[in-house]
C-alpha cells in the first residue's frame, strides 16, 4: 500500500546548524508531497508543499525537491533556529484520493 | 471560528463506554476529516466527508467507529464500547476541497484515554 517513511528522531541540533530529514515514499500513482509541523501546543500546520516531479516547495527558510527517481521529497533547512523545535511530518496524498498518509514524525530540538 | 475547533480537548472514560468527539471545521470550509493519532505514531486516516456524505470511511477500523456531519459542518466521531486500544489522539481537520488540492488545516485534537 502507500506509505511514507521518515528518517528516526529525536534529531537535537545546535542554532545555525544545517538540517536535513530524509523522507520516501511508496506509492501506486504520481503523488502530491507535503510536509506538515506540530509545534508544541499547536495544532500540525502546512510548511510546504510539491505536486509534481522536480517541484519544490519552500517556506520559511524550509526546501523540499519532490525526486520521482529515489521516491524522496527530505526537508532541509540551511540555518536552524530554536524557534524551529517541532515535530515535522512527511505525507503524501494521491491524485483523485483526499486523504493524507502520513510518516512517523520526527521530533527536531534546536538548542541556543 | 478563526481555526478547527476541537471538544473536549481530553476526555478519559471507562472501558465499554460510549464517547463523541467533536469537531468544528473552518467556515466554508466543504471538506472534513478525521484522523487517529497513536503516541510517537503519525497520524492515521479514519474518515473523510465532502459536505454531509461520507466520501470515504475506509480507515473506520470497525463498526464501533462511526461518523456524522449532518448539516455539512460539524461533525461528531463516535465510538462504541471503547477498549483500551482506543486511546490516542483523535484530530480533526478541514479544507476547502479535498487535502490533495487545497491545504487541510488542523484541530488541536481531543486525547482519549480509556482505563
Amino acid at each position: 500500500g502507500d506509505s511514507v517513511t521518515q528518517m528516526e528522531g529525536p534529531v537535537t541540533l545546535s542554532e545555525e546548524a544545517f538540517l536535513t530529514i530524509n523522507c520516501t515514499y511508496t506509492a501506486t500513482g504520481y503523488p502530491s508531497l507535503f510536509w506538515y509541523v506540530q509545534y508544541p501546543g499547536e495544532g500540525l500546520q502546512l510548511l510546504l508543499k510539491a505536486t509534481k516531479a522536480d517541484d519544490k516547495g519552500s517556506n520559511k527558510g524550509f526546501e523540499a525537491t519532490y525526486r520521482k527517481e529515489t521516491t524522496s521529497f527530505h526537508l532541509e533547512k540551511g540555518s536552524v533556529q530554536v524557534s524551529d523545535s517541532a515535530v515535522y511530518f512527511c505525507a503524501l496524498s494521491l491524485q483523485g484520493a483526499q486523504k493524507l498518509v502520513f510518516g512517523q514524525g520526527t521530533r527536531l530540538t534546536i538548542n541556543p | 471560528g478563526a481555526g478547527v475547533s476541537q471538544t473536549p480537548s481530553n476526555k478519559v472514560t471507562e472501558k465499554g463506554k460510549y464517547v463523541e468527539l467533536r469537531c468544528d471545521p473552518i467556515s466554508g470550509h466543504t471538506a472534513l476529516y478525521w484522523y487517529r493519532q497513536s503516541l510517537g505514531q503519525g497520524p492515521e486516516f479514519l474518515i473523510y466527508f465532502q459536505g454531509t456524505g461520507a466520501a470515504d470511511d475506509s480507515g473506520l477500523p470497525n463498526d464501533r467507529f462511526f461518523a456524522v456531519r449532518p448539516e455539512g459542518s460539524v461533525s461528531t466521531l463516535k465510538i462504541q464500547r471503547t477498549e483500551r486500544g482506543d486511546s490516542a489522539v483523535y484530530l480533526c481537520a478541514s479544507s476547502l476541497w479535498g487535502a490533495g488540492n487545497t491545504e487541510a488545516f488542523f484541530g488541536q485534537g481531543t486525547r482519549l484515554t480509556v482505563v
